[in-house]
């Protein structure tokens, strides 16, 4: 099983920020089959990138997925308020799919 | 619009049964595969069991592998988690997912979630 690490487990910006939150695959992810995940607070995730760097459906293009291989990473160029949520990567191999633990995205 | 309501949470005592149910509109649902994905209290989130979307063929979490049973109803577009021999780890709210058209890699749309207490 691919075990994912998303480090740090908070990082503490200000709106206008731009914001990097990096994934960290433990073996390649074949296909580069790595999404990313925005949720708040009593609400369902949303997709926000799909196959390491495509944008979903209604996605802000402030939002873009990077990498290859083991190491990925979802960059918000620059942060609205209404961005400050936990971030979530999953990656899909062998009928298998793993999340990251999540990196909180919280006000300076 | 994709619409996924879920509905059959509650409270059950540890190793009881409870079944949840995600009754989906908006889209061809005998087309599109669907997925479980659980969420304990204050954590992330666990892929739980995934289906295709002709039902034959289904996925499982180690973690609940040989207690859960997904499923679905392609006639009333509704999707199935049958939860058997419950443990206090499986108390979570679970969302149903479904998967983008002819690809498995990731989940596009979500249900909103239905809690699952395990007692003990």
């Amino acid at each position: 099983e691919i075990l994912l690490t998303q480090s740090p487990g908070t990082l503490s910006l200000s709106p206008g920020d731009r914001a990097t939150l990096p994934c960290r695959a433990s073996q390649s992810i074949s296909g580069n089959y790595l999404a990313w995940y925005q949720q708040k607070p009593g609400q369902a995730p949303r997709l926000l990138i799909y196959a390491a760097s495509n944008r979903a459906t209604g996605i802000p293009d402030r939002f873009s997925g990077s990498g290859s291989g083991t190491d990925f990473s979802l960059t918000i160029s620059r942060l609205e308020p209404e961005d400050f949520a936990v971030y979530y990567c999953q990656q899909y191999g062998s009928a298998s799919w793993t999340f990251g633990q999540g990196t909180k995205v919280e006000i300076k | 619009e994709v619409q996924l309501l879920q509905s059959g949470g509650g409270l059950v005592p540890r190793g009881g049964s409870l079944r949840l149910s995600c009754e989906a509109s908006g889209f061809t649902f005998n087309t599109f595969a669907m997925s479980w994905v659980r969420q304990a209290p204050g954590k992330g989130l666990e892929w739980v069991s995934a289906i295709t979307s002709s039902g034959s063929y289904q996925y499982y979490a180690d973690s609940v592998k040989g207690r859960f049973t997904i499923s679905r109803d392609n006639s009333k577009n509704t999707l199935f988690l049958q939860m058997d021999s419950l443990r206090a780890e499986d108390t979570a709210v679970y969302f149903c997912a479904k998967f983008p058209r002819g690809v498995i890699h990731s989940f596009d749309y979500w249900g909103q979630g239905t809690l699952v207490a395990v007692s003990s």
